[in-house]
């Protein structure tokens, strides 16, 4: 039971270069997020996806898309990186109903030069 | 929206004392987490308390929802105690489960 995956764990890229986040879970989770991270911050979400075949912005979803392929993964993709997109990205599930706890992935540190 | 604020900012103990951290949020909240963040960035869940006393080992955490604060109780604290903690609430009504988080409360241990 590996709860939250996330990959990769690091990444670099040139302004102007696109990329894919990916996020996986096994806990039968119906919603998944994803939050971003900047130095001396709390996390700020950027898009989720309530359940299977939706999906809505969140705090910070500028310069970003997702897409919810089934009900284990969520995918973050960014079209033309930005030096402002340079963060650490979390992803997250939870159930909706009921006990809504969420569990984390263990980060991606994104930086962008 | 809900604000979450935490305190102290920072928080530096020497090994072996206890401390106290706090998360004052503005509304009514249906859930409400804490968090250590590790030095290697991993967040670790330490408790689902939207209301009431959870205690695991020398941590404890008490919410009085009604007067919307959260305590995080640390006894005895170690090195490995270091990083930051975060107090998370989905406010009732809330956006589809959306966490909001404090700033987080950096806890230094020395030895």
């Amino acid at each position: 039971n590996a709860g939250v995956t996330q990959t990769p764990k690091f990444q670099v890229l040139k302004t102007g270069q696109s990329m894919t986040l990916q996020c996986a879970q096994d806990m039968n989770h119906n919603s998944m997020y994803w939050y971003r991270q900047d130095p001396g911050m709390g996390l700020r979400l950027i898009y989720y996806s309530a359940s299977e075949g939706t999906t809505d912005k969140g705090e910070v979803p500028n310069g970003y898309n997702v897409s919810r392929l089934n009900k284990r993964e969520f995918s973050l993709r960014l079209e033309s990186a930005a030096p402002s997109q340079t963060s650490v990205y979390f992803c997250a599930s939870t159930f909706l109903d009921g006990n809504t706890e969420a569990f984390f992935g263990q980060g991606t540190r994104l930086t962008v030069v | 929206g809900i604000q979450v604020e935490q305190s102290p900012p920072d928080l530096i103990l020497q090994e072996g004392a206890n401390s106290t951290l706090r998360c004052n949020f503005s509304d009514s909240v249906n859930n409400l987490q804490w968090f250590h963040q590790n030095p290697w960035g991993q967040l670790i869940n330490l408790f689902y308390i939207p209301s009431g006393t959870k205690q695991n080992g020398r941590l404890s955490a008490t919410t009085v929802a009604t007067e919307r604060y959260s305590l995080l109780y640390i006894s005895s604290s170690q090195t490995t105690d270091s990083g930051v903690y975060f107090c998370a609430v989905i406010a009732n009504g809330g956006s589809q489960g959306n966490l909001i988080f404090g700033k987080g409360t950096k806890l230094s241990v020395k030895p």
